[in-house]
């Protein structure tokens, strides 16, 4: 059973560092052609897609957040983190992590975890 | 970057009725569009990907076509069960972009 589960603060100051984690299981970062991707949603607003990295370990970011995000990967813990720093309010956010077969076989983003708020507030 | 438009932002029909609502690229990238559903307090769920293949178990009622910049989903008869907002989205190769998003509700 494939499962993505998000975890990091709920709650974090302007200019601060954030740092999230997903944490998969019934697949494997290292052995599977899958991708993992972290998008957000503000409160009432759309989704965005914020970075992407490969099963390569090639990595991709939204073009206007690029300078603020790094995602990367431990595969011996089955973890994708994604850090993004200063923050802001605007960055107030159900941020959710997602996997993405890749090739042929892939069914676009097919398994969602269940998302955790951030709020930035001081 | 390549933007996708969804449109109208939010309708309201009876149901039974047939739904349809679009989504325009600001340019070709392929056939990797996907649409998710997202129902209130809930996580996206994949409707369709590669434009027009239903995820499995998604009701048949789902339908989605196109090609090139233009694309539809395709609700053959509302369910008071379908309230939810729906997102387009492109996931070929960065920018992994979505459309702003279709609110769907019953008259």
């Amino acid at each position: 059973q494939v499962t993505l589960k998000e975890s990091g603060p709920v709650l974090v100051k302007p200019t601060e560092t954030l740092t999230l984690t997903c944490t998969v299981s019934g697949f494997s970062l290292s052995n599977a052609r899958v991708g993992v991707s972290w998008m957000r949603q503000p409160p009432g607003k759309a989704l965005e897609w914020l970075a992407h990295i490969f099963s390569s370990d090639r990595k991709v970011y939204n073009t206007s957040l690029r300078s603020r995000l790094t995602i990367s990967r431990d595969t011996s813990k089955s973890q994708v983190v994604l850090v993004m720093t200063n923050v802001d309010p605007v960055d107030t956010a159900t941020y959710y992590c997602t996997r993405v077969q890749e090739g042929s076989e892939s069914h676009a983003f097919d398994y969602w975890g269940r998302g955790t708020l951030v709020t930035v507030s001081s | 970057d390549i933007q996708m438009t969804q449109s109208p932002s939010s309708l309201s029909a009876s149901v039974g009725d047939r739904v349809t609502f679009t989504c325009r690229a600001s340019q070709a990238f392929g056939t990797s569009l996907a649409w998710y559903q997202q129902k209130p307090g809930k996580s996206p769920e994949v409707l369709i990907y590669a434009i027009s293949t239903l995820q499995s178990g998604v009701p048949s009622r789902f339908s989605g076509s196109g090609s090139g910049t233009d694309f539809t989903l395709t609700i053959s008869s509302l369910q008071p069960e379908d309230v939810a907002t729906y997102y387009c989205q492109k996931y070929d190769d960065a920018p992994l972009t979505f459309g702003g998003g279709t609110k769907v509700e019953i008259k």
